[in-house]
């Protein structure tokens, strides 16, 4: 079953705006990454946020994290077209033995 | 370095023959995975192997064996292929013992048909 649900779906922005995403997950976690994925490709780590943290920055993206209400954002910064990409967070439960389950992901289009 | 290489990229396959999807990595990785990712489902787990000469099954292992000979290598054999099998198939690698953080490597991925 899918621990982590994305939303929205999709979205669609125009450049130079901020996208914002959102995760939500079941149970208790070790921390919560988000990865990227363009059409056709492998996933792409973005970047991990632990589960004793609030908030992380890397470049463009900050990500926020939500323990008490088992959820997660995602904010892309100043967008650009080669955003355009689906993105997942991914949970690595507690006693999960580090497997990371999936999200269904949100599909992010950045028109010119 | 490759990183992860998958081989092959893409594969139409009868319902009921048999394959392997190849998987090896360059990184020296204790830790590996198969993924299966379905159309607005995401990526399911299938099996994964946290060290050589290990291995798990994840939330979708049914109809899929895997095996961890070496470090490197991580096929993954369909018995008896089905159709519900057709999928894009990812293999992945991560180092959770290296002090690191978990994060996995993902390999380009093979679109397998099974008609």
């Amino acid at each position: 079953s899918q621990q982590g649900e994305e939303d929205p779906q999709a979205l669609s922005i125009q450049e130079g705006e901020n996208a914002t995403m959102n995760c939500s997950y079941k149970t208790s976690i070790n921390n919560l990454q988000w990865y990227r994925q363009n059409s056709g490709r492998g996933l792409v780590h973005l970047i991990l946020i632990r589960s004793n943290e609030r908030e992380k920055h890397s470049g463009r993206l900050r990500v926020t994290l939500d323990t008490s209400k088992k959820s997660s954002s995602l904010l892309i910064t100043a967008s650009r077209a080669a955003d355009t990409a689906s993105y997942f967070c991914a949970t690595d439960a507690l006693g999960s033995a580090r497997q990371l389950t999936f999200g269904s992901g949100t599909q992010l289009t950045v028109l010119p | 370095t490759a990183g992860i290489t998958q081989a092959p990229t893409s594969q139409i396959l009868a319902a009921g023959r048999s394959m392997t999807l190849r998987c090896t990595q360059d990184m020296r990785h204790n830790a590996m995975y198969w993924y299966r990712q379905d159309l607005g489902l995401g990526l399911r787990l299938i099996h994964y192997s946290n060290t050589a000469g290990t291995t798990g099954k994840g939330e979708v292992p049914d109809g899929y064996s895997v095996s961890r000979a070496n470090t490197d290598d991580f096929p993954l054999t369909l018995a008896s292929a089905v159709p519900s099998q057709t999928s894009v198939y990812f293999c992945a690698s991560s180092d959770p013992s290296g002090g690191g953080t978990d994060t996995q490597y993902f390999g380009p991925g093979t679109r397998l048909t099974v008609l």
